[in-house]
């Protein structure tokens, strides 16, 4: 199995932009979560879906964050408008529910917002 | 509150020195799970060992070893003979079964181990 994939790697944005981060869960599992990173609040869960559904999205910080996840294979993590605060490395993470067994983070995205 | 406790932030010893990183967790749950993750410099976070609340047995894996004491809330983990390459951040987290799989991570300690 690939892992959790997270596209991109790396980016960077003007202040106001939109930002659209992606992420495919291992697949199989049915928990997914959004982790952000940094060095002032270390990892912060943002959100996390069971069998696609929000659970529970109260860390997300505000409105500028949304996230969707569509299909058992797919979700976003969307910053608009974008702030320069917002600058992050930003994990997504999988598990199998059933079983609460570990999650399986990806190489996360480090996001530099300019 | 916090559910895990790291209160270790910084750490540094000598290589081939044991180490003991400290991890408390607090809950109300009867079924939960523990684990450790390790965040090398380049990154990414690799999970290190899984333990139920049901399971208090202390385990070894190479030069790893945990520590579970459910009497004290604690889930400590010990390198033994560390090495360079275990320099990275180590990360205790929670979960419990009522909140439906959501992680609870501390706040990392961060390991140096001089040559």
């Amino acid at each position: 199995d690939a892992g959790v994939i997270q596209s991109p790697r790396h980016e960077v944005t003007e202040m106001g932009q939109e930002v659209t981060l992606r992420c495919k869960p291992i697949s199989g599992h049915n928990s997914l979560f959004w982790y952000r990173q940094t060095m002032m609040r270390g990892l912060e869960l943002l959100i996390y879906f069971n069998n696609n559904v929000p659970i529970d999205d109260s860390g997300m910080p505000e409105d500028r964050f949304s996230a969707k996840m569509p299909n058992a294979s797919f979700s976003t993590l969307k910053i608009q408008p974008s702030e320069p605060r917002d600058s992050a490395v930003y994990f997504c993470a999988s598990s199998l529910l059933a079983d609460y067994t570990e999650a399986f983070f990806g190489q996360g995205t480090r996001l530099t917002v300019v | 509150a916090q559910k895990v406790t790291q209160a270790q932030t910084e750490i540094s010893v000598v290589e081939k020195e044991d180490v003991t990183l400290d991890c408390v967790y607090e809950t109300r749950d009867t079924t939960y799970y523990l684990f450790w993750y390790k965040q090398p410099p380049s990154g990414e976070l690799v999970f290190l060992i899984r333990r139920n609340s049901f399971d208090e047995q202390n385990e070894i894996s190479g030069r790893y070893s945990w520590n579970f004491q459910k009497s004290t809330s604690s889930f400590n983990f010990t390198i033994t003979a560390s090495q360079v390459v275990d320099s990275a951040v180590y990360f205790c987290a929670l979960s419990e079964v009522n909140t439906g799989n959501q992680f609870y991570f501390g706040t990392g300690t961060s390991l140096t181990v001089i040559p």
